[in-house]
């Protein structure tokens, strides 16, 4: 069965330091979303991107947060200059989209756990 | 602005018990619910999802949700729980974009 993966499981960094957190959605999906979970919180959206661009943000997503799609495949998240409270689960998901009675589901991957120091 | 609210953070069964989350949700337009499942050191997985017709969905693992417009409601059921079942369970809510609005969920532990 398809499924959504992310890598790396765990990443530790330094504040102020950027990351990459990557991303292989389901190969014939077309939409892409980055999610995010701080200990104790709820799932928080941060992005969807469809047709190479972003179509929804949050307030969370400011200008220290970026996504690409570098190579038909992976879809990154970057983070430029990691706070404290950047620290938390981040969940890509991908769908194929809405359908005419709704949206479809969406998957999701199994996480990175972003611990800034 | 959407929002979901599970009012029970924790519930502890024995197994053979029946469950019922409780999920309200908060939008004044049409609204696609779902009902999502995460087993320890798994990821996020659809139970079930309304988006119209019969209010009462029936999804994987003997689950089922009854959506009550009245209530803006979608409470999660199972009339036997069993101890596979031990999860953390989110109510999430799409209404006028594609985006997740989750509730802050609910951690069941089903005791043999």
């Amino acid at each position: 069965e398809p499924e959504v993966t992310q890598t790396p499981s765990h990443q530790v960094t330094q504040m102020g330091q950027e990351v990459i957190l990557r991303c292989v959605p389901i190969s014939n999906h077309l939409y892409f979303y980055w999610y995010r979970q701080i200990l104790g919180q709820k799932v928080e959206f941060l992005v969807s991107f469809y047709n190479n661009e972003i179509s929804e943000k949050s307030e969370i997503f400011d200008d220290q947060f970026s996504v690409e799609r570098p190579d038909g495949s992976n879809f990154t998240l970057k983070i430029r200059s990691t706070k404290l409270e950047d620290s938390a689960m981040y969940f890509c998901a991908s769908s194929e989209g809405q359908l005419a009675g709704g949206y479809n589901e969406q998957f999701f991957g199994p996480g990175t756990r972003l611990t800034v120091l | 602005a959407q929002s979901v609210s599970q009012h029970n953070h924790h519930v502890i069964l024995s197994e053979a018990a029946s469950l019922e989350l409780g999920c309200n949700y908060s939008y004044g337009g049409t609204v696609n619910l779902f009902w999502y499942v995460q087993y320890p050191g798994q990821h996020l997985q659809l139970l079930l999802k309304y988006f119209s017709g019969d209010p009462l969905v029936k999804g994987i693992k003997g689950f089922e949700a009854e959506f009550i417009k009245s209530k803006f409601s979608f409470n999660l059921r199972k009339p036997s729980v069993q101890w596979s079942d031990t999860a953390e369970y989110f109510c999430a809510v799409i209404g006028n974009t594609d985006k997740l609005i989750f509730g802050t969920g609910t951690r069941l532990q089903v005791f043999p």
